[in-house]
């Protein structure tokens, strides 16, 4: 099984700051990675596809980066509604969701 | 405008038997797979399993294997999620969602119900 780790699992940040998560897989996944959003008592929102492609309605401040085993998600400048918990998924071998990273206010 | 909607919350007694369900509008339900998802209280996101609703197949993690079973019946655009016999660590929240799949290679899970939440207590 692949394992998919996060990092950080959590950050404390102000709005207007540049935010960066990484995900790195325990072998190669080429760019088989998706970055979703999800907001305390709802599901979870795509945000990212094939590790670099934009969801459709996604704002371009988020950005998605890498290929193999290492990853990142990159939020430009963070605003209000940002503050959230985000998770990678891998989609090379069956599926695996890293632990996710929580995003919250400084 | 495509939905996914889910059954409501069950509470449940150990050893009791159950099945969720998940009815797709809005596409053409037999030709997405749908996977199943669960997000224990406080806790991150678990795949379960995947299921084609036009043929049937069906995929599970390897955790999942032998503890539920993933059905469908495209005939009601409905996917299902069934336990035979629950147990108290089943409490969770569970999401069905689209797997979508573009230029043949590149898939992502776009279309998520909002959940249906087990609560299994004695």
């Amino acid at each position: 099984a692949i394992l998919m780790t996060q990092s950080p699992s959590s950050l404390s940040a102000s709005v207007g700051d540049r935010v960066t998560i990484t995900c790195r897989a325990s072998q190669g996944i080429r760019n088989d990675l998706g970055w979703y959003q999800q907001k305390p008592g709802k599901a979870p929102k795509l945000l990212i596809y094939g590790a670099s492609s934009l969801q459709s309605g996604v704002p371009s401040r988020f950005s998605g980066s890498g290929s193999g085993t290492d990853f990142t998600l990159t939020i430009s400048s963070l605003q209000p509604e940002d503050f959230a918990t985000y998770y990678c998924l891998q989609d090379y071998n069956l599926w695996t969701f890293g632990q996710g990273t929580t995003v919250e206010i400084k | 405008e495509v939905q996914l909607v889910q059954s409501g919350a069950e509470v449940k007694k150990p050893g009791e038997s159950l099945r969720i369900s998940c009815k797709g509008s809005g596409y053409t339900f037999a030709s997405y797979w749908i996977a199943w998802v669960r997000q224990v209280p406080g806790k991150g996101l678990e795949w379960m399993g995947v299921i084609y609703p036009g043929d049937s197949a069906t995929t599970y993690s390897p955790s999942f294997q032998g503890q539920v079973t993933i059905s469908a019946d495209k005939s009601i655009s409905t996917a299902f999620l069934q336990w035979s016999s629950l147990k108290a660590s089943d409490t969770a929240m569970y999401y069905c969602v689209r797997r979508d799949v573009v230029r043949g290679i590149i898939e992502y899970f776009d279309y998520w119900g909002p959940g249906t939440l087990v609560t299994v207590s004695s």
